[in-house]
């Protein structure tokens, strides 16, 4: 059985860092890219970064570009989230998803909830 | 960037009805297009992928179609578990962008 676990999430000062990671398990994880979404609460989803299967190759919506990194392990079945520079306008829930045949994300993990405040 | 139209955003029905949501790309996306259902409180559940291929588990009442700008996600005698928020999402350029969401409220 698929499964994805994030975890890492929690309350963070304005400008701080936190770094959300996404245990992987059920599958042959590097062999598929991963991705990061996030929720912000009410709100719709937002695409936020990508991972090839080798880790050579990553993308970044604007929004996040030059404050998170994204990685993985793949010795570790972990894919990792490194936020920096954290604004009150990234709090939301973070989830990872695989990315399956079309670039479709077939797998969720349940979220990790990030909160950016003073 | 892509940018990824729904409409409705939301809409009012009851059980039994057939229910059409549509998606628009600012460009063509050939069939990059998938479709997830999400429950409040829960993650997106993959739906419909490939514009039109049915995730395997996925009730037959869902149905996708469209490519290029115009997609549309139909479920036909829509039922009690299918009242949440639908969002469309591309593939074709590497920033996935989603729609605002498509909420699916009981009349």
């Amino acid at each position: 059985e698929v499964q994805l676990v994030e975890s890492g999430g929690g309350l963070v000062q304005p400008g701080g860092s936190l770094r959300l990671s996404c245990a992987a398990s059920g599958f042959t994880f590097s062999s598929y890219w991963m991705h990061w979404v996030r929720q912000a609460s009410g709100k719709g989803l937002v695409w936020v970064s990508r991972i090839n299967s080798d880790g050579s190759d990553t993308s970044y919506a604007d929004s996040v570009k030059g404050r998170f990194t994204i990685s993985r392990d793949n010795a570790k079945n972990t894919l990792y989230l490194q936020m920096n520079s954290l604004r009150a306008e990234d709090t939301a829930v973070y989830y990872c998803a695989r990315g399956g045949v079309a670039g479709r994300n077939d797998y969720w993990g349940q979220g990790t909830l990030v909160t950016v405040s003073a | 960037d892509i940018q990824m139209t729904q409409s409705p955003s939301s809409l009012s029905a009851s059980v039994g009805d057939r229910v059409t949501i549509t998606c628009r790309a600012s460009q063509s996306i050939s069939s990059y297009l998938h479709w997830y259902q999400q429950k409040p409180g829960k993650a997106p559940k993959l739906l419909i992928y490939a514009a039109s291929s049915l995730q395997s588990g996925v009730p037959s009442r869902f149905s996708g179609s469209g490519s290029g700008t115009d997609f549309t996600l139909t479920i036909n005698s829509l039922q009690p578990e299918d009242f949440a928020t639908y969002y469309c999402q591309q593939s074709y350029s590497t920033l996935g962008t989603f729609g605002q969401g498509t909420k699916v409220e009981i009349k």
